[in-house]
């Protein structure tokens, strides 16, 4: 079975620059998760889809990050304009929908952004 | 609000030495908990997982024990292997998707 697929897998852009990521979930996934990873630190929720609505966007910065996941499979994840401090790696997670216990969360590669 | 600490890393161990990464959380409610491993260059992976209280996850020759008295979820192994090097996150769910994961403990084993 194909994992979580992401691309690139490294981008550099200097701030204030646009950058688009793009994710490919496991098939009959209908979940799919945006997550930050500043060095350091943990996976931060961005967003969350379920087919193609969104579920939770609480944490996405939406002044200049945006998400879609047109058709409810692929998604991407947008940063417009760029700043220093979303330098980090971005990972798509991928599950099915469960009404109860946990969903596990496959991940994808992630892409490494660095913004200069 | 709900969180995860663990150890800081790195840990550096020799090969077969004994392991444990510490994990502590704090939550409303009983939450699942998980450990995650993340090789170079690659996505996270479901480790083991424990689901309610004194449940013991294992998986590949690590274990962890869910102890809701001391709500801790201390990864272990009794011999590692230089194969074993890696990032290792533990989490935490209380509901059915949002996952709150720790800072991560990066583990070093050398032969």
């Amino acid at each position: 079975e194909a994992g979580v697929a992401q691309s690139p897998r490294y981008k550099i852009i200097e701030k204030r620059q646009s950058v688009a990521f793009w994710c490919n979930p496991i098939s009959g996934h209908a979940t799919l998760y945006w997550y930050q990873q500043i060095l350091g630190q943990g996976p931060k929720l961005l967003i969350q889809f379920q087919n193609n609505g969104v579920v939770d966007d609480s944490q996405l910065p939406k002044d200049r990050f945006s998400a879609e996941r047109l058709k409810g499979v692929d998604s991407t994840l947008k940063i417009q304009p760029a700043k220093l401090e979303d330098s980090a790696v971005y990972l798509c997670a991928s599950s099915l929908i469960r009404t109860s216990g946990y969903n596990e969360q496959f991940f994808g590669p992630g892409t490494r952004l660095t913004v200069l | 609000g709900n969180s995860v600490t663990q150890m800081e890393g790195p840990v550096t161990l020799s090969e077969e030495a004994f392991l444990t990464i510490n994990c502590t959380y704090t939550a409303t409610g009983y939450p699942s908990l998980f450990w995650y491993v993340q090789y170079p260059g690659e996505g996270l992976q479901l480790l083991l997982k424990a689901t309610k209280a004194d449940d013991k996850g294992s998986n590949k020759g690590f274990e962890a024990t869910y102890r809701k008295e001391t709500t801790s979820f201390h990864l272990e192994k009794g011999s590692v292997q230089v194969s074993d090097s890696a990032v290792y996150f533990c989490a935490q769910t209380s509901g059915t998707y949002k996952y709150i994961f720790g800072t991560g403990t990066r583990l070093k084993v050398l032969a």
